[in-house]
């Protein structure tokens, strides 16, 4: 079982560029995220979805944006890479959204360690 | 203030000591707590859930909940270096999709 896979691992891109992180989950998870994790702070979602076609903004929207296709993928995309985007990038995926019993258990991926310069 | 507040360490003990990591917060409508271990280079892996207050014990790790002083608590019993990583608290009001992390705690156990 692959589980949720982020490409790529490792990125560098110069201000002003764009880029796409791509997600794929396995597991027929409904609900997939993403977060990123900056140095001494938690992880802080960026978007979110509940199933295809359907996409919500978390807490830091800003600078990015998601589409949600198929139930397996979720690419999360840069248009203006700033500085302040520099961070480790963590998609990942639950059966259900809500905590209730365990139901919203997150599979991570691996992360995608990005920085602008 | 922080909603979820952690020690980010690093946490440095002898192999085979009791490990004790912490978390405080200041929403009340919390109820769901878990704890997530991130190995370095890696995505975090859920270790330990637990719903509103009280213990949960699974082999060598018992999650605590104390809602009345809003803190939560992750012990390692007989600790290895295998559990060297970081450690995430976090948290949710159950009714929402939405997990509130602390910035982690970093272990490391000295053989």
């Amino acid at each position: 079982n692959a589980g949720v896979t982020q490409t790529p691992k490792f990125r560098i891109l110069k201000i002003g560029q764009s880029m796409t992180l791509q997600c794929a989950q396995d597991m027929n998870h409904n609900y997939m995220y993403w977060y990123r994790q900056d140095p001494g702070m938690g992880l802080k979602l960026i978007y979110y979805s509940v199933g295809a076609g359907i996409t919500d903004k978390g807490e830091v929207p800003n600078g990015y944006n998601v589409s949600r296709s198929t139930t397996e993928d979720f690419p999360l995309r840069l248009e203006l890479a700033a500085p302040s985007q520099t961070s480790v990038y963590f998609c990942a995926s639950s059966r259900q959204g809500k905590v209730e019993a365990g139901a919203n258990v997150l599979t991570f991926g691996a992360g995608s360690r990005l920085t602008v310069l | 203030q922080k909603e979820v507040e952690q020690d980010p360490g690093p946490l440095s003990v002898p192999e085979g000591a009791i490990v004790s990591l912490n978390c405080t917060y200041s929403n009340s409508a919390f109820q769901y707590f878990m704890w997530y271990r991130q190995y370095s280079r890696k995505g975090p892996e859920l270790l330990m859930y637990t719903y509103s207050s009280g213990n949960k014990e699974d082999g060598r790790f018992t999650a605590q909940v104390d809602k009345s002083s809003k803190y939560i608590s992750l012990f390692i019993r007989d600790s290895q270096p295998s559990d060297s990583a970081t450690y995430l608290c976090a948290m949710s009001e159950g009714s929402s999709y939405k997990l509130i992390f602390g910035s982690g705690t970093r272990l490391l156990v000295r053989p």
